[in-house]
């Protein structure tokens, strides 16, 4: 098993550009989860999905924010435009009806 | 509402010592307990967790940590930890109610000096 997978694991990208991040969960797994982290608040719960229905997305920043699942393999979260304050670790995590997340390697975002 | 406190940013320990990394919780509902550890530039990974049964929970890489229900804590402890062990470690929540949301610390830096 290949884990969660994401993608890019870098990106650098300017002021106002729209970035999209991208996230394959574990087959299987029926949950799926985007977090945040920054030395500054930690790690964040964004949005997740259930069964690929967002349930809880009170943790978006903003509505510059917008993630989508339209399949049980596949998530995405989309920043646009982007600032340099969204400069941080995007992490995605799925999780199988048991508990106990599986995270992926995550997402450097660096906005100039 | 559901909080998790991590005392301890920082955990200076040399190598071959035990260790114990500090968690408590507040929650006025039942919880899941779990600890994860993460890696320089890498994501999170569950090193163990407390659903029911035993206090006592056996994770990976040695590690273990006890429930303590009239506390309200769950330590994490090693007794022998090696340098592979610098890694930053977050105590977690899960309210049996919204089984989805976990709830993290602010996480517990640990460093090992040889």
């Amino acid at each position: 098993d290949a884990g969660v997978i994401q993608s890019p694991r870098h990106e650098v990208t300017e002021m106002g550009q729209e970035v999209t991040l991208r996230c394959k969960p574990i087959s299987g797994h029926d949950y799926l989860f985007w977090y945040r982290q920054t030395m500054m608040r930690g790690l964040e719960l964004l949005i997740y999905f259930n069964n690929n229905v967002p349930i809880d997305d009170s943790g978006m920043p903003e509505d510059r924010f917008s993630a989508k699942m339209p399949n049980a393999s596949f998530s995405t979260l989309k920043i646009q435009p982007s600032e340099p304050r969204d400069s941080a670790v995007y992490f995605c995590a799925s999780r199988p009806p048991e508990q106990g997340q599986f995270f992926g390697p995550g997402t450097r975002l660096t906005v100039l | 509402a559901q909080s998790v406190t991590q005392l301890d940013s920082q955990v200076p320990v040399f190598e071959e010592a035990p260790v114990e990394l500090r968690c408590n919780y507040s929650s006025s509902v039942s919880v899941y307990l779990f600890w994860y550890v993460q890696y320089p530039n890498q994501g999170l990974q569950l090193l163990l967790k407390y659903l029911s049964g035993s206090t006592l929970v056996k994770g990976i890489n040695g590690f273990e940590a006890e429930f303590n229900k009239s506390q309200t804590s769950f330590h994490l402890r090693k007794p022998s930890v090696h340098i592979s062990d610098t890694a930053e470690y977050f105590c977690a929540v899960t309210p049996y109610s919204s089984a989805s949301k976990i709830i993290f610390g602010s996480g517990t830096r640990l460093s090992i000096r040889p």
